[in-house]
């Protein structure tokens, strides 16, 4: 079956400093990955998506310069939160893409101190 | 850019009983409509989608959409404690674009 592991499943960093997170699709090969934040009041943002050979498109108030994404090949993605602060936390999400089914991990969740 | 909301926030139903959740959106254009759930701490994963007007029955979940009213319902038939859950609807335009979510609807089951 379709699995989606993303890593670490929680991280607390101190605010300004800069933390890595890890989406890996297990069983499929995902065309395109998604990045999204869970706040504590559950609503889901889009962050960006990612499709490889392609450029990655950020949603508003999302940039390159703050969350800058790899997605070297078809299986692994990876974003990084740069500079965080307290706005920052939250549960980021990977979404890959099988076909019209999109396959999500349990999240990074992001404390900021 | 697209928006999507959900009806109730929250809802509290008695086992056995029928759930009712919805969904809005904002852009007509949109192709591709799903129902995803998440039990706490867990991944979301996606229930029911359809893409054409009309509705789906799989078990005891049906999904009910109406392009032109910009709207897709989510029923859960004889609910279940297990039922209990963060549902979000999710919206895509066509070509493999990124879902949106809605604003999610908390449901409690209660025995």
């Amino acid at each position: 079956g379709a699995l989606v592991y993303q890593y670490p499943r929680r991280t607390i960093c101190k605010s300004g400093t800069s933390m890595r997170m890890e989406c890996q699709a297990v069983g499929f090969q995902a065309t395109s990955v998604a990045w999204y934040r869970q706040s504590p009041q559950k609503t889901f943002e889009l962050i960006a998506l990612s499709t490889v050979n392609s450029a990655i498109k950020y949603e508003q108030n999302f940039t390159q310069e703050k969350f800058p994404i790899s997605h070297p090949n078809l299986s692994f993605s990876s974003m990084t939160v740069l500079n965080a602060y307290l706005e920052d936390r939250g549960l980021y999400l990977c979404g890959a893409r099988q076909g019209t089914e999109v396959f999500f991990g349990k999240g990074t969740r992001l404390t900021v101190v | 850019q697209q928006k999507v909301q959900q009806s109730p926030e929250s809802l509290i139903v008695p086992e056995g009983a029928m759930t009712s959740l919805n969904c809005t959106f904002s852009d007509s254009a949109s192709q591709y409509f799903a129902w995803y759930r998440q039990h706490s701490g867990k991944a979301p994963k996606a229930l029911m989608s359809i893409f054409s007007n009309g509705e789906k029955e799989e078990g005891r979940f049906t999904i009910h959409l109406n392009k032109a009213s910009l709207h897709f319902s989510l029923h859960i038939r004889d609910s279940q404690p297990s039922d209990s859950a963060l549902y979000l609807c999710a919206v895509s335009m066509k070509g493999g674009r990124a879902l949106i979510f809605g604003t999610g609807t908390t449901v409690s089951v209660s025995p």
